[in-house]
């Protein structure tokens, strides 16, 4: 069956440090794949996406990369800020026009000063 | 401005009864969604419509049905109501089809509800 796992549920780090999250996916073909934040009472908010022909995308403190033979994404954040304390959802989509996004349950990440 | 606003915020209702959430986007989006996001914190679609046309519709029980009256508005009427349905829904909009070009979702900030 088809799943997709962020493997951590939490994750703390300290200040300054590069934070990353990893999402893994099985038995998927993925098109491209999507990295949200979500704070507490509020809706995921997009961040970066990535497609399969690529290989990292950056923005700001921010990087996505993408291996689709490890069938694996890794999410960075560099310099971690306690403002970056939220959780972090990948989504994968597939080539079919509709299907839709499916998202992973989110790594919650604690930035400690 | 609001780009995807839904109401109310919080729903406390009990069982048996019927209620409805409204959600509004002024993107200009053409698709909009409807997902639930339960206690374990997946968030899973349950319905998307392109241009008030029902294009997903996911295994959901019948007695969520949702509503499109144009474009920019997509209701989620919920018969019946059971103490399982408590969860976060949350409306979402993007420029494409589902799965298609990679648009971003954008969300609203969701509705509690909370069945007793």
């Amino acid at each position: 069956s088809q799943k997709i796992e962020q493997n951590s549920e939490a994750l703390n780090i300290q200040e300054g440090k590069t934070a990353t999250l990893t999402c893994n996916y099985t038995n998927y073909s993925p098109a491209y794949l999507q990295w949200y934040r979500q704070d507490p009472g509020r809706g995921p908010v997009f961040l970066l996406l990535i497609r399969e022909n690529e290989k990292e995308k950056r923005k700001e403190r921010l990087k996505v990369t993408f291996d689709t033979t490890l069938k694996q994404s890794l999410f960075h954040i560099t310099a971690s800020q306690p403002a970056d304390s939220a959780t972090y959802l990948c989504a994968l989509a597939l080539y079919s026009g509709n299907t839709p996004l499916v998202f992973g349950k989110g790594t919650r990440l604690s930035v400690i000063a | 401005d609001t780009a995807v606003s839904q109401t109310p915020k919080y729903l406390v209702t009990q069982m048996g009864n019927d209620k409805s959430i409204k959600c509004e986007q002024n993107l200009g989006h053409d698709t909009m969604y409807w997902y639930k996001q339960d206690s374990k914190k997946f968030l899973k679609i349950m319905f998307s419509y392109n241009n008030k046309e029902l294009i997903i519709n996911e295994t959901v029980p019948n007695r969520f049905s949702p509503k499109s009256p144009d474009k920019a508005h997509l209701n989620l009427h919920i018969n019946s109501l059971e103490l399982g349905d408590s969860a976060v829904y949350f409306c979402a909009s993007s420029q494409d089809r589902a799965g298609s070009g990679g648009s971003p979702l954008h969300f609203g900030n969701g509705t509690r509800l909370t069945v007793t």
